[in-house]
């Protein structure tokens, strides 16, 4: 298995609070990823990294910041959750784009706003 | 717009049977396409993936396929178990990006 964790596993929190959600890898892939997975949907891409301090928007990032300024982390914060926010999240890395490119994923993080 | 589509949105078999889960896919301009597995309450498994000049992968009772004109892939399994049980996901390398499906849930019947 790829060496990527997710911390916390489970978190509730309240409408309006900061939330932080840490991926940390031990592989020195260069490109990072969150996604949401949301029941009915396939999983959607929030933000990516493409190295230290080098991040992009994906297809639902309105609401979410990301920062990277290690290789091996990736955070995702919830500037003031909303319920709209209340997902499961996952982390992926990869060690190149292309035709070769291969996403691995890790436990998720199941967020629960209130 | 990428979009891709998998149906059906469940399927429940008998065990032993073989079975096909299907994928579709609106541009035909991809790198990849990759099936993946999530048990309950799970993260993914990365079970397959078919590079864009390939026209089908195989690893052990799994087979994919891979119809780039057509826009479909296919994932067979081989005399399924009980153990096979799960949501198979499917997405699609577009742009540098990965795309995907909402998932089959496959309940394999003892």
């Amino acid at each position: 298995d790829a060496g990527i964790t997710q911390s916390p596993r489970h978190k509730v929190t309240e409408t309006g609070t900061p939330v932080t959600l840490r991926c940390h890898q031990t592989e020195n892939h260069r490109y990072m990823y969150w996604y949401r997975q949301d029941p009915g949907h396939g999983l959607r891409l929030i933000h990516y990294s493409y190295g230290v301090k080098d991040t992009d928007k994906g297809e639902v990032s309105d609401g979410y910041s990301v920062s990277r300024s290690k290789t091996e982390d990736f955070l995702l914060t919830l500037e003031s959750a909303t319920s709209s926010q209340t997902s499961v999240y996952f982390c992926a890395i990869s060690e190149s784009v292309g035709a070769r490119y291969e996403q691995y994923f890790g436990p998720g993080t199941r967020l629960t706003v209130t | 717009k990428q979009e891709v589509t998998q149906i059906p949105a469940a399927l429940s078999v008998p065990e032993g049977e073989n079975l096909v889960l299907n994928c579709s896919f609106t541009d035909s301009a991809i790198y990849n396409l990759q099936w993946f597995r999530q048990d309950p309450g799970k993260g993914l498994t990365s079970l397959l993936l078919i590079q864009s000049s390939q026209r089908e992968q195989t690893s052990g009772r799994l087979n994919a396929s891979l119809d780039k004109s057509s826009g479909r892939s296919t994932l067979y399994i081989a005399a399924s178990q009980p153990g096979d049980s799960a949501t198979y996901l499917c997405a699609v390398n577009s742009n540098y990006q990965l795309i995907w499906g909402a998932g089959t849930k496959l309940i394999i019947k003892p």
